[in-house]
C-alpha cells in the first residue's frame, strides 16, 4: 500500500530552527510536495521536488532523497506566524496526491 | 501564483437538502480540478477528480450519487451535496493547477449540516 509517514506534533522556540521530516512508500513518484496550513484554513503551497537534493525558498528549505524515500522541510528563524500543520504529499505515478496526516508546528515565544 | 477561489466559503443547511460549492480558476485553465474533504483534525482526503467535459473519478468509498461533481468548463467545476446529513459537515477544498506538480488550493468551504 501507500504510506507517508511524518511526525504528529513538534515544539519549537521563536528564532530557532526545526526540521520536519516526512518517509514515503508509494507506487511511483512524480514529485514531492510541503504545504502549510493554518486552522481553518486551506492548505498553501509551500514546495515541490521532485529531484534529489535541496531547495531553498526564503526561510523554507525544503530536501529530498528518492533512494530513500525521504523529505525534510528546514525552517529557519522561526516566527510565531510559522505555528501551523506540515503536510507532506507525493505524487504518485498517475499524479495522484497522496496526503501524510501533517505535523502540528507549535512556535513557543 | 495561480488564484483558485470557492463560493461559498461557509453555508448551514438543513439535512435533507442539497448543497452547491463552486471551485474556479481566476486565471488559468484547469482540465483537471481535484476535491478534498477535511474533517477537523485531520488530513485531507481526496474525494474525487473533476474532468473537464468527463465523468468525475470517484475515490472509493465516496458515493457517486450523493458527491455529484460537475466540470462543465475549463475553469469551473461544482461539488453538489445531495441529501445532506450531519455526517456530511466538514471542510470542503477544492484543488487545481496549470501543471501536473503545482496544485492551488481554493479557500475552502465550511458545510454545517443542522
Amino acid at each position: 500500500g501507500q504510506n507517508i509517514d511524518q511526525p504528529t506534533e513538534m515544539t519549537a522556540t521563536e528564532g530557532a530552527i526545526v526540521q520536519i521530516n516526512c518517509t514515503y512508500q508509494t507506487s511511483g513518484f512524480n514529485g514531492l510536495f510541503w504545504y502549510q496550513q493554518h486552522a481553518g484554513e486551506a492548505p498553501t503551497f509551500l514546495s515541490y521536488n521532485v529531484l534529489d537534493g535541496l531547495e531553498e525558498k526564503g526561510r523554507f528549505s525544503s530536501f529530498l532523497s528518492r533512494s530513500k524515500g525521504y523529505s525534510y522541510l528546514l525552517l529557519k528563524e522561526l516566527q510565531m506566524k510559522d505555528s501551523a500543520s506540515y503536510l507532506c504529499a507525493v505524487s504518485d505515478s498517475n499524479y495522484q496526491l497522496i496526503w501524510g496526516a501533517g505535523t502540528k508546528l507549535i512556535i513557543k515565544p | 501564483g495561480a488564484v483558485v477561489s470557492q463560493h461559498p466559503s461557509w453555508v448551514i443547511c438543513k439535512s435533507g437538502t442539497s448543497v452547491k460549492i463552486e471551485c474556479r480558476s481566476l486565471d488559468f485553465q484547469a482540465t483537471t480540478m481535484f476535491w478534498y474533504r477535511q474533517f477537523p483534525k485531520q488530513s485531507l482526503m481526496l474525494m474525487a477528480t473533476s474532468n473537464e467535459g468527463s465523468k468525475a473519478t470517484y475515490e472509493q468509498g465516496v458515493e457517486k450519487d450523493k458527491f455529484l461533481i460537475n466540470h462543465a468548463s475549463l475553469t469551473l467545476s461544482t461539488l453538489t451535496v445531495t441529501s445532506a446529513h450531519p455526517e456530511d459537515s466538514s471542510f470542503y477544498i477544492c484543488s487545481a493547477g496549470e501543471r501536473e506538480y503545482e496544485q492551488y488550493f481554493g479557500p475552502g468551504t465550511r458545510l454545517t449540516v443542522t
